[in-house]
């Protein structure tokens, strides 16, 4: 199975900041993962696909980048929405995995 | 614009069996592929499994192989989850999730295998 690890696993930051959320993965699959927003209480949010590909309808503050190993997420200014819990997701083979997660708090 | 909502969770005996329901509603999800992904109260994501547009090709987390089958009943929009054997760790938020989003390369069309819509979610708690 391919292991994601996500850091930092918490983030405390102010609005206006940016931030930047990295993925590493156990083996190198290229471009396929994702990442998601969830909110308390909520389903997650598709935010970024094929590593790059901003989701329809999301905010283009985010950004995703990386390839083989190595992905990040970065906000570029945050936004009050913005404070949830991140996680990134390799489709690339089965099982698929997500990283732990990274809760973004407010500073 | 497709919709999920998922149903059939509640409170099971260890041992016991439930099983859960996803109808989707807008456009027509018998082209996606369909999966299932759980979340332990105050943990993180977890797949389940997944099944291809057709049901022909299913495939699951190993913590749930022998004991959960997945399918889907393309004439009624509805995919199911049965799971049988229920143990307390499996005590979670069910969500289900359809593809991603298609895109173009190269001129070619591809369909992301990201979750690209969720439902809300359906609690299964296994307790005695």
């Amino acid at each position: 199975d391919i292991q994601m690890t996500q850091s930092p696993s918490t983030l405390s930051a102010s609005v206006g900041d940016r931030v930047t959320i990295t993925c590493r993965a156990s083996q190198s699959f290229s471009f396929w993962l994702a990442w998601y927003q969830q909110k308390p209480g909520k389903a997650p949010n598709l935010l970024i696909y094929r590593a790059s590909r901003l989701q329809s309808g999301v905010p283009s503050r985010f950004s995703g980048s990386g390839s083989g190993t190595e992905f990040t997420l970065t906000i570029s200014s945050l936004q009050p929405e913005d404070f949830a819990t991140y996680y990134c997701q390799q489709y690339y083979i089965y099982p698929n995995t997500f990283g732990q997660g990274t809760k973004l708090e407010i500073k | 614009e497709v919709q999920l909502v998922e149903s059939g969770g509640g409170l099971v005996q260890p041992g016991g069996s439930l099983r859960l329901s996803c109808v989707s509603s807008g456009l027509t999800s018998s082209n996606s592929v369909m999966s299932w992904v759980r979340q332990a109260p105050g943990k993180g994501l977890e797949w389940v499994s997944t099944v291809s547009d057709g049901g022909s090709s299913t495939h699951y987390a190993d913590a749930v192989k022998g004991r959960f089958t997945i399918s889907r009943d393309n004439s009624k929009n509805t995919l199911y989850l049965h799971m049988n054997s229920l143990r307390v760790e499996d005590t979670a938020v069910y969500y289900c999730a359809n593809d991603g989003p298609q895109y173009s390369e190269g001129g070619v069309y591809y369909t992301s295998r990201s979750f690209g819509v969720w439902g809300q979610g359906t609690m299964v708690t296994v307790s005695s």
